[in-house]
């Protein structure tokens, strides 16, 4: 079975300075990695994917880099926000099947 | 219009209850799933629907029943539930289960087994 790990489990970062969060997958059939993010008392919000024909994606603040070949992939949040404080969740589908990793709570420290 | 709507928000039930979680999208989207969350943990897959029919059951015992009544509509039927069963059930749906669909998630329904 496919199985997704996924670093650091907590974050604490100064307001204004970058996190970052990383994850590992098995399954080579995986190729679309979606990021989400989770308010307290709220479903996951996809913020950000990345599908495997492409090594990069950008969106404002917000990066995904994948390597295909090592089975990782990472996201960046650049100038970080109060705002930008929940628990982010990576994941890796095929067929449907989206396995998630354990979640990394994000804290944005003004 | 990416949303997904689950009714109700927030259930409590007794272990000889039966209830129904809804979950609603007009995206026209073709591919629905539902999700158990526990506190502090990842979304675990339960079921998915492939053009209205079930494709894929993890292994979810019977007391929880899923049905796919049109494109739009799922639901989660509930019955002789455990207290271990309360957790925030997700619904979520994407265009279709193809690889690379993106999945979007309502917000939940949080579930207390009394």
């Amino acid at each position: 079975g496919e199985n997704v790990e996924q670093h650091p489990s907590t974050l604490s970062v100064q307001e204004g300075d970058s996190a970052v969060i990383k994850c590992t997958y098995s399954d080579s059939a995986s190729n679309y990695f979606p990021w989400y993010k989770q308010e307290l008392g709220k479903g996951p919000q996809l913020i950000i994917d990345i599908r495997s024909n492409v090594g990069e994606k950008k969106d404002q603040r917000i990066a995904v880099t994948l390597n295909k070949t090592a089975k990782h992939f990472s996201l960046h949040i650049t100038e970080t926000q109060p705002e930008d404080s929940a628990v982010y969740f990576c994941a890796a589908a095929s067929w449907g099947k989206f396995q998630f990793g354990a979640g990394t709570q994000v804290v944005v420290t003004p | 219009d990416t949303e997904v709507t689950q009714t109700p928000k927030h259930l409590v039930m007794g272990m000889t209850n039966k209830k129904s979680l809804k979950c609603e999208q007009h995206m026209g989207h073709r591919a629905m799933y539902w999700y158990k969350q526990k506190a502090k943990k990842p979304p675990e897959l339960m079921f998915v629907y492939s053009y209205e029919k079930l494709s894929i059951n993890e292994s979810v015992p019977s007391r929880f029943s899923p049905e796919c009544p049109n494109s739009s509509l799922l639901n989660l039927h509930l019955h002789a539930l455990q207290p271990e069963d309360s957790a925030l059930y997700l619904c979520a749906s994407s265009r279709d289960r193809d690889t690379g669909t993106e999945a979007f998630f309502g917000q939940g329904t949080r579930l207390t087994v009394v």
